[in-house]
């Protein structure tokens, strides 16, 4: 039930597409959901993050959408660029608690 | 640069040993928390201290211990090391325990041979 489901394991887009990564949850006690993004020999980085009060959450061409009902959300990344060849995290957790349960990862390569 | 510094970058030792990774946290933050990243894994969340204090434990093996200094700085001590426990280990710390808002050190690679 801690589990945070997350697909695809790799993603391949062109440079101006779109991409997205979905995550799925269980836990409904779950009420804080991070992604981060992280690139080879770094830590992860908090990029972008969302209550279950809010249907979706946008910040640059970076968007959120989050589906209470279903136990999803999934993250968009718009006019993707090379720059944005990553590994995105998705995450979940219960604030005012520690843990924080990730995903699996999602390697996204935006070829030019 | 996320302001947590992790030392060493990388470490190779043989099974049966033991080490000592080190996190400082970014100045002013008072919780650091302690990841292991694998392949078959993923993202582990291991142990969180909290102004010296430990606050929440995770999929940390009775093997491995950790500590927080008055200065705030942490240590994760691994012991009798095998050959599953290679992998990235991440520090990240957060001014609050809320784990919110934590900023990841830049790891260390552990390899036991």
């Amino acid at each position: 039930q801690q589990q945070v489901k997350q697909s695809p394991q790799s993603l391949i887009v062109q440079k101006g597409g779109i991409s997205i990564i979905n995550c799925a949850y269980e836990n409904t006690a779950f009420d804080y959901f991070p992604w981060y993004q992280q690139f080879p020999g770094k830590g992860p980085a908090l990029l972008i993050a969302i209550r279950p009060d809010v249907s979706e959450k946008k910040e640059g061409r970076f968007t959120i959408s989050f589906n209470k009902s279903a136990k999803q959300f999934s993250l968009h990344i718009m006019d993707s660029q090379p720059g944005d060849s990553a590994t995105y995290f998705c995450a979940a957790s219960m604030l005012g608690y520690q843990k924080v349960t990730f995903g699996t990862g999602t390697k996204l390569q935006v070829i030019p | 640069d996320s302001g947590v510094t992790q030392t060493p970058k990388h470490l190779i030792t043989a099974t049966g040993q033991r080490v000592t990774l080190r996190c400082s946290p970014r100045s002013g933050d008072l919780s650091v928390y302690w990841y292991q990243q694998s392949l078959d894994q993923g993202l582990q969340f291991l142990i969180q201290y909290y102004n010296g204090e430990e606050r929440a434990k995770g999929n940390i093996l009775e093997r491995f211990s950790a500590q927080q200094f008055p200065d705030l700085h942490s240590e994760l001590n691994l012991s009798s090391l095998e050959l599953g426990d290679s992998a990235l280990y991440f520090c990240a710390s957060s001014e609050t325990g809320m784990n919110t808002e934590a900023f990841f050190g830049q790891g260390t690679r552990l390899t036991v041979v």
